[in-house]
C-alpha cells in the first residue's frame, strides 16, 4: 500500500512569512503525528491528530498550528517563521492494533524548510 | 517530565565489530518501545518494537533489542555491523499518549 506522503517536500520561505505543509496518510490509517525534526534537537513532537481531532500537542507556540480532514488528511502551519523554524518536518501515520494506538509510526520523507 | 536518553551522540566502529546503543526512559507505567533508523538520505523506519511478552525481541537486518525493566533501558544490539548500517538511530517510547523519541545516535561503520 501507498506509504505516508508529504508535500511540498522542499521550500524555502523568508522571515515573517507563513507555511503550509501536507501529509496524506497511508490508507486506513486514521491518525496523523507531526514532528520537527533539527540536528541539535533530535525529534521534537508538535501535535497529533485523530478522527480530526487533536489529541496531544507538544511544547510548540501558538505559531504552529495543524488540522485534520475527514479523508485522514492533515496539514500543519507555522505563521510569522522564525529562522529557527528551519528544520526538517515529519509526518507520520499511526498503525492501531487490536488495543488501540500501538504507537507503531510510518514516517513520509519530510517536508525541509529553510527560514531565510 | 517524560523523557528518553540515548547514551551515545556518536559511535564509530569498524565492519564485524559488535554495537550496542544505550537507551533509557523516565516513564514508571506501561510503555511501548521502539528502536527507528534514519539511513542516509531516506526516511525513518521501524527496526523493531516491543509492546509486551519476551523482552528480548528482534528486527530486521539482524539487530535486537533488550527490555529491562528494572533498569528503565530498551538497548539495542547487532553482533557484527556492516557498512551499510551506518545511519542515525533513534530509541523512542510511547507511554499513555504521544510517542517520544531520543536525541539519536549517529553510527559510522568504517569498511
Amino acid at each position: 500500500k501507498a506509504g505516508v506522503t508529504q508535500t511540498p517536500r522542499y521550500l524555502i520561505k523568508t522571515r515573517g512569512q507563513q507555511v503550509t505543509l501536507s501529509c496524506s496518510p497511508i490508507s486506513g490509517h486514521r491518525s496523523v503525528s507531526w514532528y520537527q525534526q533539527t540536528p541539535g534537537q533530535g525529534l521534537q513532537f508538535l501535535f497529533e491528530y485523530f478522527s480530526e481531532t487533536q489529541r496531544n500537542k507538544g511544547n510548540f507556540p501558538g505559531r504552529f498550528s495543524g488540522r485534520q480532514f475527514s479523508n485522514s488528511r492533515s496539514e500543519m502551519n507555522v505563521s510569522t517563521l522564525e529562522l529557527g523554524d528551519s528544520a526538517l518536518y515529519l509526518c507520520a501515520s499511526i498503525r492501531t492494533g487490536g488495543n488501540g494506538d500501538t504507537g507503531e509510526l510510518f514516517f513520509g520523507e519530510g517536508s525541509r524548510l529553510t527560514v531565510l | 517530565a517524560q523523557s528518553v536518553s540515548q547514551h551515545n551522540h556518536h559511535v564509530i566502529l569498524s565492519e564485524a565489530a559488535s554495537l550496542e546503543l544505550g537507551c533509557n526512559y523516565s516513564y514508571g507505567g506501561t510503555v511501548n518501545l521502539f528502536w527507528y533508523v534514519q539511513y542516509p538520505g531516506q526516511h525513518l523506519q521501524l527496526l523493531l518494537k516491543y509492546f509486551s511478552g519476551d523482552p528480548l525481541v528482534k528486527g530486521i537486518k539482524g539487530f535486537e533489542a533488550e527490555f529491562i525493566k528494572s533498569k528503565f533501558s530498551f538497548n539495542l544490539r547487532k553482533p557484527s555491523v556492516q557498512w551499510s548500517d551506518t545511519a542515525e538511530y533513534f530509541c523512542a517510547v510511547k507511554p499513555y499518549d504521544k510517542v517520544i523519541f531520543g536525541p539519536g545516535t549517529s553510527l559510522s561503520v568504517i569498511p
